[in-house]
């Protein structure tokens, strides 16, 4: 069956180091891989998105992702993070053409000043 | 802005009673999708729709029904609640074509007593 790990439920960095979120799916075909981020009391807003060609992907709000097929990993990156950045993130794997999404449990990120 | 909005945004029922949630999008989208998010499982699908009067199950249906008589309205419907449907639920659309992610509404918190 598809799924989708976040093996970090929560963290924390400080005010200006770097971020790493790891996801890691299990999907037969190529997948469509998506990051999603989450304030509390919010929806989900899109941070980015992989369909296919250039592997490393940029997003919004400074975020990057790679999509490494052999280790069936996307990995969200921010150089430096911001205090505004604290929020839940979500990684997701589109199956059926885009028209189904499964999501992982998600990632709980704490920025400390 | 997707345009999405979700009504109730809050709503407090009683155990073996019938709700139903709506729905509603301003840019005729053809894909609609309800979601509900619980802590430690992401978001997981319960149903979505591809057209009027075309649905379909997701992981977790059961329990719930939908409808979808206009492009703009995609109503959920909890047959008779029970205390393990208090959740977040979250619309979503997607575009369709070669558009494959997905984007959210502000969501509906039920709470079964």
């Amino acid at each position: 069956a598809q799924s989708v790990t976040q093996p970090d439920i929560h963290i924390t960095v400080s005010e200006g180091a770097s971020l790493e979120l790891r996801c890691n799916y299990s999907y037969g075909a190529t997948p469509y891989l998506f990051w999603y981020v989450q304030s509390p009391g919010q929806g989900l807003q899109l941070l980015l998105k992989y369909f296919s060609g250039d592997t490393l992907v940029q997003g919004i709000k400074g975020f990057e992702a790679e999509f490494k097929r052999s280790q069936s990993s996307f990995n969200l990156r921010k150089p430096s993070v911001h205090w505004s950045d604290a929020a839940e993130y979500f990684c997701a794997v589109g199956m059926e053409y885009g028209n189904k999404l499964v999501f992982g449990a998600g990632t709980i990120l704490r920025v400390k000043s | 802005d997707a345009g999405i909005t979700q009504s109730p945004r809050h709503k407090v029922t009683e155990t073996g009673t019938p709700v139903t949630l709506r729905c509603h999008q301003t840019e005729n989208h053809r894909y609609m999708y309800w979601y509900r998010q619980d802590p430690g499982h992401g978001l997981r699908l319960i149903h979505y729709s591809y057209g009027v009067k075309d649905t379909d199950k997701g992981e977790v249906s059961d329990g719930y029904s939908v409808s979808r008589s206009k492009t703009e309205d995609f109503l959920l419907t909890l047959e008779s609640a029970t205390s393990s449907q208090t959740s977040v639920y979250f619309c979503a659309i997607r575009p369709g074509g070669n558009t494959y992610e997905q984007y959210f509404g502000p969501g509906t918190r039920l709470t079964v007593t």
